[in-house]
């Protein structure tokens, strides 16, 4: 069956610091891949996604490359901030669009320090 | 546009009780689904309604959970007879035809004693 490993939490770093958060996924077929986000109080958010290897989804300065050869989707920041704290979901998709149920990590949280 | 809302926010319950819980989509959506995150797991896929029809219910732990559409509006899904390892957080989340992105709700936070 499908599954998604993403490092375990929390990461506190330092603002202005760069982020790598690692996912690494099993599937069978193509999948989709995503990044979700949960600020506190609120629901998940979608915050970036990947339909096919070697894209790259990006948005709010976060980036992540579809790998197919490694089978990975790290999320990446170059600059974080205090808003930028928050827990952070890998998760992947049989289908292209993200109509069947997702497959999620187990998060990750995010601490900025200022 | 209203976000998919799900009531209640939190629900504290005994071990035996039943419990139902609602998500409202967003309008026009027809595809909703059901997730549970148990502390310190992965969120879990429970079921996929399209319209009033399930899609797929391949993640329903087993036959204590009932989930309904009834019109193809909002949804609800019960548990009965609760069980400790129910507590959870349960998530809905609904998407348009188009597939672009789930919508997820804020979660009802259930805790069985």
């Amino acid at each position: 069956g499908n599954s998604v490993t993403q490092m375990e939490g929390p990461v506190t770093l330092s603002e202005e610091a760069f982020l790598t958060i690692n996912c690494t996924y099993t599937a069978t077929g193509y999948p989709s891949l995503f990044w979700y986000v949960q600020y506190p109080g609120e629901g998940l958010q979608l915050l970036l996604k990947a339909t096919k290897a070697d894209d790259k989804g990006s948005n709010k300065g976060f980036e992540a490359t579809y790998r197919k050869e490694t089978t990975s989707f790290h999320l990446e920041k170059g600059s974080v901030q205090v808003s930028d704290s928050a827990v952070y979901f890998c998760a992947l998709s049989d289908s292209g669009g993200g109509a069947d149920g997702l497959t999620f990590g187990k998060g990750t949280h995010l601490i900025i320090q200022p | 546009e209203a976000g998919v809302t799900q009531f209640p926010s939190h629900s504290v319950i005994e071990k035996g009780q039943t419990v139902t819980l609602r998500c409202d989509p967003i309008s026009g959506h027809d595809n909703l689904y059901w997730y549970r995150r148990v502390m310190g797991k992965e969120i879990k896929f429970l079921l996929h309604f399209v319209k009033e029809s399930k899609q797929d219910e391949s993640g329903m732990p087993n036959n204590r959970f009932l989930a309904e559409r009834t019109g193809g509006t909002y949804s609800t899904l019960k548990v009965q007879p609760a069980e400790l390892e129910d507590s959870g957080v349960y998530f809905c989340a609904s998407a348009g035809q188009l597939y672009n992105e789930q919508f997820f709700g804020p979660g009802t936070r259930l805790t069985v004693l």
